[in-house]
């Protein structure tokens, strides 16, 4: 049972427009949701996060949204650039004592292209 | 500041022998987790832990795996008779304890590709 679901395995954008990647997740016990962005052969690095009291989060170019009734966060980057082509994961965890435990989605594959 | 570092980037084993893999958190940081990722796939969590202590090990496999974090020295993954299933990416992360505020981030190593022949 996949509790965070990435269902698009890949994006393609074209620089400059918005690229939204999108991540549902099941369970109710998550309040803290994490976005990681990853290059080939290097570690994810952290992006962007929200916890559940917020129902969005901005940085720069990077929006996310929560939607806590349908269990679904979007991650929005505006404008889109090339350097953003990356994998994207989603991560969910409880706030709890095991809070640092994250579960990830599958990821999604952005292409921006130039 | 160094960030989360693993070692070695790629170990190559063949069926039977061990594979271990390092790895030194961040400084400052007490909390560390094991990630592997196989081809095609997210990252699963495996285990986590803190100093001298496993706090949840529900992702590991019951057999061949232990991990454990020494009070000193980098934290270890044991992976006994390979297999070439294991083959996959192993990341390890670390992150502040709970007393530090924002310790749901966690910060990635580069991972230790292991290959099973």
């Amino acid at each position: 049972d996949q509790q965070v679901k990435q269902n698009s395995p890949s994006l393609s954008v074209q620089e400059g427009r918005i690229s939204i990647l999108n991540c549902d997740y099941t369970n109710s016990m998550f309040d803290y949701f994490l976005w990681y962005k990853k290059y080939p052969a290097e570690g994810p690095t952290f992006l962007i996060s929200i916890s559940s009291i917020k129902d969005k989060n901005e940085d720069g170019r990077f929006t996310v949204f929560l939607n806590k009734s349908a269990k679904h966060l979007s991650l929005h980057i505006v404008p889109s650039q090339p350097g953003d082509s990356a994998v994207y994961f989603c991560a969910a965890s409880p706030y709890n004592t095991n809070a640092g435990k994250s579960t990830f989605g599958d990821g999604t594959t952005l292409t921006v292209k130039p | 500041n160094a960030g989360v570092m693993q070692n070695p980037r790629h170990l190559v084993r063949r069926r039977g022998q061990e594979a271990r893999l390092r790895c030194s958190p961040m400084k400052g940081h007490s909390h560390v987790y094991w990630y592997r990722q196989l081809p095609e796939e997210g990252l699963k969590f495996m285990v986590y832990l803190q100093k001298e202590n496993i706090i949840d090990e529900s992702g590991m496999p019951k057999e061949r795996f232990s991990a454990e974090f020494p009070k000193e020295g980098p934290s270890i993954l044991r992976i006994q008779q390979v297999v070439r299933g294991d083959s996959a990416a192993y990341f390890c992360a670390s992150s502040p304890s709970p007393l530090a505020g924002n310790y749901n981030e966690q910060f990635f190593g580069p991972g230790t590709r292991l290959t099973v022949l």
